[in-house]
């Protein structure tokens, strides 16, 4: 079956601790995609990937890093530096192209809660 | 600043009901309109829209543009409790980002 697996499911972490969330996809999709989503706020943009060892900055990045080594990988390092990091974690990916470029597909999440 | 604004916010119906979600962007170099619906995890993909006036429809659901006017409504008509669930606008802009807006938030009742 093809599509976005995101692990782990939940995440619980001590403050000042780094913790990487992991997203992969055999879509064979370009472009990959960081969310966050926080209640009332809607999805907003970390960071996102067009290509293989390239990426950019979203609206959010902050306490954010990431990698984009291989193609079905995109792992996100939430760090200490990023001071709210409680959230919902959403991973999409879309292919390229006019039109087929715009519809991205959604990993199933990861919740982090920083305790 | 590219921004995408929703309402209502929240909206609650009962079942057989008709219901009408609004979507407003600003955003450069627009490319084309998106609408999820999200339930309880990752959101799934309704709608991309990107020619004015022409109506996309699948179901009760349906969804037209209106380029002159920035905006964007989606339509569910004869609700069921099925379609409780938060429904998410986006804009395709610059380097094909997405902004999203914050969502409506849909209750319908039995």
């Amino acid at each position: 079956d093809g599509g976005i697996t995101q692990s782990p499911k939940y995440l619980f972490r001590k403050e000042g601790q780094n913790v990487t969330l992991s997203c992969e996809q055999n879509l064979n999709h370009d472009a990959m995609y960081w969310y966050r989503q926080d209640p009332g706020q809607g999805l907003r943009l970390i960071y996102y990937s067009q290509i293989v060892n390239d990426f950019q900055k979203g609206d959010i990045a902050e306490g954010y890093s990431v990698s984009r080594e291989k193609k079905e990988s995109f792992p996100l390092t939430v760090t200490s530096a990023q001071k709210n990091p409680t959230a919902f974690y959403l991973c999409a990916s879309s292919s390229r192209g006019e039109g087929r470029y715009n519809e991205q597909f959604f990993g199933p999440g990861t919740r982090l809660t920083v305790l | 600043e590219d921004k995408v604004v929703q309402s209502p916010l929240s909206l609650v119906v009962h079942e057989g009901d008709t219901v009408t979600l609004n979507c407003s962007y600003e955003v450069t170099n627009f490319r084309s309109l998106l609408w999820y619906k999200q339930e309880k995890k990752a959101p799934t993909f309704l709608f991309m829209l990107t020619s004015s006036g022409i109506e996309k429809k699948s179901g009760r659901l349906s969804s037209i543009l209106d380029k002159k006017e920035l905006s964007s409504i989606l339509n569910i008509t004869a609700t069921q409790t099925g379609d409780s669930a938060i429904y998410l606008c986006a804009a395709v802009g610059s380097n094909y980002k997405l902004t999203f807006g914050k969502g409506t938030l849909l209750t319908v009742n039995p």
